[in-house]
């Protein structure tokens, strides 16, 4: 268990509204991260933030913004909701070991845009 | 970029009995590492066993050893005297270092397991 929550667990919305997910750990890890699930598609990588304020794209990036203003808190924001951002959301975390990067997850938001 | 394949979406093995999930990926890269994520029916990731490429020791973690082939970019897990709890989709990862020291991780599509009693 590496500390990770996320918020909402699940959620429901329709198409064109504003999203917002929030990934919180308790660990003070430097490297967060955010990725999507989809069937047939593994995880794919959102967004990823290498400290306070630092962001960077992951390989599927389009249509969503992050924000990172303390290191506890990841926020992933859907500016305007559409249905192929239907997914299930994972946050994760990197442990730094000394042989070996480990990212541990989050237990998932499933959304849903209608 | 890097692909991460597993040929096999389903497999089945009876309890008790051993089964081997097969995972290849393609990379330029010469350092990397790779992983082996179970998720269980409740959603959670959950971080099986990895392997640094830059070993020649195959990594093991009880029940759980994988047979990693550098050459043939091949990363196989198996798993002995199956369980019931083992039922889940099992997902093969890449790691990359990214900008920043980052890691991204590409998965692979998963391969789903159904452990029967």
């Amino acid at each position: 268990d590496a500390g990770i929550t996320q918020s909402p667990r699940h959620k429901v919305t329709e198409t064109g509204t504003p999203v917002t997910l929030r990934c919180h750990q308790t660990e003070n890890h430097r490297y967060m991260y955010w990725y999507r699930q989809d069937p047939g598609h593994g995880l794919r990588l959102i967004h990823y933030s290498y400290g306070v304020k630092d962001t960077d794209k992951g390989e599927v990036s389009d249509g969503y913004s992050v924000s990172r203003s303390k290191t506890e808190d990841f926020l992933l924001t859907l500016e305007s909701a559409t249905s192929s951002q239907t997914s299930v959301y994972f946050c994760a975390i990197k442990v730094q070991r000394p042989s070996t990067d480990t990212q541990y997850f989050g237990p998932g938001t499933r959304l849903t845009v209608l | 970029a890097q692909t991460v394949t597993q040929s096999q979406p389903e497999m089945s093995v009876q309890e008790a009995e051993t089964v081997t999930l097969s995972c290849t990926y393609d990379t330029s890269e010469s350092n990397y590492y790779l992983f082996w994520y179970k998720q269980p029916p409740s959603r959670q990731m959950i971080l099986v066993i990895r392997q640094e490429a830059y070993k020649q020791q195959n990594a093991t973690e009880n029940r759980f050893s994988v047979n990693f082939q550098k050459a043939a970019k091949s990363f196989s897990l198996k798993i002995s005297d199956s369980q019931l709890g083992d039922t889940a989709m099992y997902f093969c990862a890449f790691m990359k270092p990214l900008n920043n020291a980052g890691n991204m991780l590409t998965f692979g599509g998963g391969t789903r397991l159904m452990v029967k009693p």
